[in-house]
């Protein structure tokens, strides 16, 4: 079974500094998908990046990006420029290819600090 | 926009009673999800449904039905309601298929916050 892991409960970032959350997962799939999602204190989910695991290229969307390491199965996000709107919890999740099922991290709370 | 909607953000319900969350999307997606999140737990699916009156259990179902009867709606019930079920639930859709710009992502409703006292 397909396992997602974020290792880091918690983490801070000193506004318009960078940031990095990590995520691994454990699959023996070759086409799947990784998303991060950014939950704030609101509660809605939105979806923040996504990368198709066939694809080399990381993913880009403004001011975030991600590293994506297939072989080593890690996947994490880079917030640049932080900002105080950043503040949320970020999950990670996965999906095979051809499945309907989204695989989810246990989540990283992100403190901005002004 | 893909909008999710569920019915409450907030419930508080008496231990026993049967509990009705409900959850509506408005894009025609054929996959719905509910989930529940723990702190230090993350996401977990309790089912799922790819089609009118499909459904599949996911990881945690016990203690929890789940009903489809139109596309767009996907009610979660809890059958006696118990402490242990008092949680965040989140309501999610999908459409299926494969590639890139495809929409693979899950779109998520609000969430219910439930009490069970």
């Amino acid at each position: 079974a397909q396992t997602v892991t974020q290792s880091q409960p918690e983490m801070s970032v000193q506004e318009a500094e960078t940031v990095t959350l990590s995520c691994t997962y454990d699959t023996s799939e070759s086409d799947y998908y990784l998303f991060w999602y950014k939950q704030p204190p609101s509660r809605q989910m939105i979806l923040v990046i996504r990368q198709e695991a066939y694809k080399q290229q990381n993913a880009t969307e403004n001011r975030f990006s991600v590293n994506f390491q297939k072989a080593a199965k890690s996947f994490s996000l880079k917030i640049s420029d932080s900002q105080l709107g950043d503040a949320a919890m970020y999950f990670c999740a996965y999906r095979s290819w051809g499945t309907y099922k989204y695989i989810f991290g246990t989540g990283t709370r992100l403190k901005v600090l002004a | 926009d893909v909008k999710v909607t569920q019915s409450s953000r907030y419930l508080v319900k008496r231990t026993g009673e049967k509990v009705f969350l409900e959850c509506v999307q408005d894009m025609d997606h054929e996959n719905m999800f509910w989930y529940r999140q723990d702190p230090g737990l993350g996401l977990r699916l309790i089912y799922f449904s790819y089609d009118v009156k499909m459904k599949e259990k996911g990881d945690i179902p016990e203690g929890y039905s789940v009903s489809r009867e139109k596309k767009e709606r996907f009610s979660l019930i809890l059958e006696s309601a118990s402490t242990n079920q008092t949680s965040m639930y989140l309501c999610a859709s999908s459409i299926p298929g494969e590639g890139a710009g495809r929409g693979t992502e899950a779109f998520f409703g609000q969430g219910t916050r439930l009490t069970v006292v």
